[in-house]
Parts: structure tokens; C-alpha cells; sequence
């Protein structure tokens, strides 16, 4: 059974500071990884996309993978409080017939003023 | 209308009614799925369509029926419901395998009571 692993949090930070969310995933083969935000009682919205190891940066998001260690994580720098929202970890499923994506369940982030 | 939508928004129905959900994308792609998410429970993958076509079911309870008859639209009909079937529906759509651009999208979802 291919895994996408979350803490589940709360992750609390104070406004200003920086956010890491972490995320590990059980398919070595793997090669597409996103991130997704999501408000309370609102749909998934597509923030950051990596294909590569290495960091991605996209304003104040960046977005870090490992393929050794199968690891990928999100830095949020700056937070805000309307960054309060639960972010998702998505990674491609290779194994059917259309590139799927299996989701983790999700770390809580709470950035306080 | 951008993006992708969903009708309805909201929707109660008892366990013997059959109601039908809507999306429809606007971003020219031609793979399109149906999620569920229930609390506490990651995101999970109902139907996938490409092209038209269903590739993929992860054995989903025939209470449920997707269909799609066009790379725009898709449905989800419902019937026999059970409570334990109340949960936020939500549709996606990407472009297909080939091209390598395998970022879905979300409509705004259906939050479904069954009562």
C-alpha cells in the first residue's frame, strides 16, 4: 500500500516566522510531488509543484524534495495568518493506467498574530 | 465561469432518494475525478475518466455512478445512500498522462448529508 505520511499537527508559529511542513512517501519511484492549501470548509488549492531534487522557491513558498530519503517539504517564510490552513501533501501514483495522486491527511498549520 | 465548477454546493437527501452531482471544467483538460473527504480521513480517490473514459474505480460501492459524457463534464449519481456516506465530494480535473502536466484542480466540492 503506497503512503504520503503527514504530521498531523497543529503546527502554531507566530506571524512573521517560518512554517516547514514535512511530508514522506513510501513509493520510490515517485517522481511528481505538490502541495496543496486548504481553508477550513474550502477545497484544495494547488500552491507548489516539484519534479526535481532540490529547492523550488515561488514567493514567499518553497518547496524542498530528497528522492533518496524520500522526503519533500514546504517552507513557508513570512507567515501570515492567512496562511492558517491545512496543507497537503500529494504525491503522483504510477501504478494505474493515469497519474494519480495520493494525498496524506494533512498537517494543521496556525500562525498566531 | 473559470476553472472548475460543482452543482450543488450544498445538498441533504434521505438514504432512498437518488440525486445527481455536477462539475464541469473550463481549463481544456481531459482527465477528470471524483474524490471523497471525510473528517479526519485523507483525500480518497473515487473514479478517474481520460479521455472519456473511466481508467480507473477504486472499488467504490455501486451506489455511486460517475459519468462523463464529454472532457468537460462529469457526474456522479446517487442512489441508496447510506449515512456513513455524508462527506465533502469533490471534483478534479488535469490534463492526461501523456502530456506530463499532472497538476489536478479543484472545484469547490459538494457537501452531502445523508440523512
Amino acid at each position: 500500500q503506497k503512503e504520503v505520511e503527514q504530521n498531523s499537527g497543529p503546527l502554531s508559529v507566530p506571524e512573521g516566522a517560518i512554517a516547514s511542513l514535512n511530508c514522506t512517501y513510501s513509493d520510490r519511484v515517485s517522481q511528481s510531488f505538490f502541495w496543496y492549501r486548504q481553508y477550513s470548509g474550502k477545497s484544495p488549492e494547488l500552491i507548489m509543484s516539484i519534479y526535481s531534487n532540490g529547492d523550488k522557491e515561488d514567493g514567499r513558498f518553497t518547496a524542498q524534495l530528497n528522492k533518496a530519503s524520500q522526503y519533500v517539504s514546504l517552507l513557508i517564510r513570512d507567515s501570515q495568518p492567512s496562511d492558517s490552513a491545512t496543507y497537503l501533501c500529494a504525491v503522483v501514483n504510477y501504478g494505474g493506467s493515469q497519474g494519480n495522486l495520493i494525498f496524506g491527511k494533512g498537517t494543521k498549520l496556525s500562525v498566531k498574530p | 465561469e473559470t476553472g472548475v465548477t460543482q452543482t450543488p454546493r450544498h445538498l441533504v437527501m434521505g438514504m432512498t432518494n437518488k440525486k445527481s452531482l455536477k462539475c464541469e471544467q473550463h481549463l481544456g483538460h481531459n482527465a477528470m475525478y471524483w474524490y471523497k473527504q471525510s473528517a479526519k480521513k485523507p483525500l480518497e480517490l473515487m473514479f478517474v475518466y481520460s479521455l472519456e473514459e473511466r481508467v480507473e474505480n477504486n472499488s467504490v460501492p455501486s451506489r455511486f455512478s460517475p459519468e462523463c459524457p464529454n472532457s468537460s463534464h462529469l457526474f456522479l449519481h446517487l442512489h441508496t445512500l447510506q449515512p456513513e456516506d455524508s462527506a465533502l465530494y469533490l471534483c478534479a480535473s488535469s490534463q492526461d498522462w501523456a502530456s506530463g502536466k499532472l497538476e489536478q484542480y479543484f472545484g469547490p466540492g459538494t457537501r452531502l448529508t445523508v440523512t
